[in-house]
């Protein structure tokens, strides 16, 4: 079975800085790999995707994530915050052939200016 | 149209009540999902309806009951719920098949109290 770990449940980091969110998966073949963001009350947004391929992947606002093999990892990164991406962040896997995506706990990123 | 729409927005009912949720999608996405999240919490999987059959049921208690009158809608009713129900719940649509299927789009949610 397929599971995910975010050491993190919470950063803080101040406007401008830099970030990385930890992700950490468990899964005998390809894992496909999710980041989704998440504003209080809201639903979940898909920043980017992995399946194959390039393992430096382009998201959406400016994220990007990197997919290590040999690291089991998939963090996110973004050059600079700004105060707008304070949300939570969840990691997931998903298995081919199947509809089932696992996400892990959440990183809860507070932005201080 | 990447829109999940889901209504009501706020829902409050009684453990007595009936109520229905409503999602709909346009994105011509052949399966559905049904979350349930709570607060701090990661979404847990209800439901999957994938070309309108239901095909993945995470052992849900039968006061929820999903349905999927098209490929576009899905409706989860509510009966005798309890307070311990009370969550934000989420619909999510993606393509029926591939890799397709684990790229979820989700709506805003509907937030239930049970009182």
């Amino acid at each position: 079975a397929q599971s995910v770990t975010q050491p993190d449940i919470h950063i803080t980091v101040s406007e401008g800085a830099s970030l990385e969110l930890r992700c950490n998966y468990s899964y005998g073949a390809t894992p496909y790999l999710f980041w989704y963001v998440q504003s209080p009350g809201q639903g979940l947004q898909l920043l980017l995707k992995y399946f194959s391929g390039d393992t430096l992947v382009q998201g959406i606002k400016g994220f990007e994530a990197e997919f290590k093999r040999s690291q089991s990892s998939f963090n996110l990164r973004k050059p600079s915050v700004h105060w707008s991406d304070a949300a939570e962040y969840f990691c997931a896997v998903g298995a081919g052939g199947y509809q089932k995506v696992t996400f892990g706990i959440g990183t809860k990123l507070q932005v201080i200016p | 149209d990447t829109e999940v729409t889901q209504t009501p927005k706020h829902l409050v009912m009684g453990m007595t009540n009936k109520k229905s949720l409503k999602c709909e999608q346009h994105m011509g996405h052949r399966a559905m999902y049904w979350y349930k999240q709570k607060a701090k919490k990661p979404p847990e999987l209800m439901f999957v309806y994938s070309y309108e059959k239901l095909s993945i049921n995470e052992s849900v208690p039968s006061r929820f009951s999903p349905e999927c009158p098209n490929s576009s809608l899905l409706n989860l009713h509510l009966h005798a719920l309890q307070p311990e129900d009370s969550a934000l719940y989420l619909c999510a649509s993606s393509q029926g098949v591939g890799q397709g299927a684990l790229e979820q789009y989700f709506g805003p949610g509907t937030r239930l109290t049970v009182t």
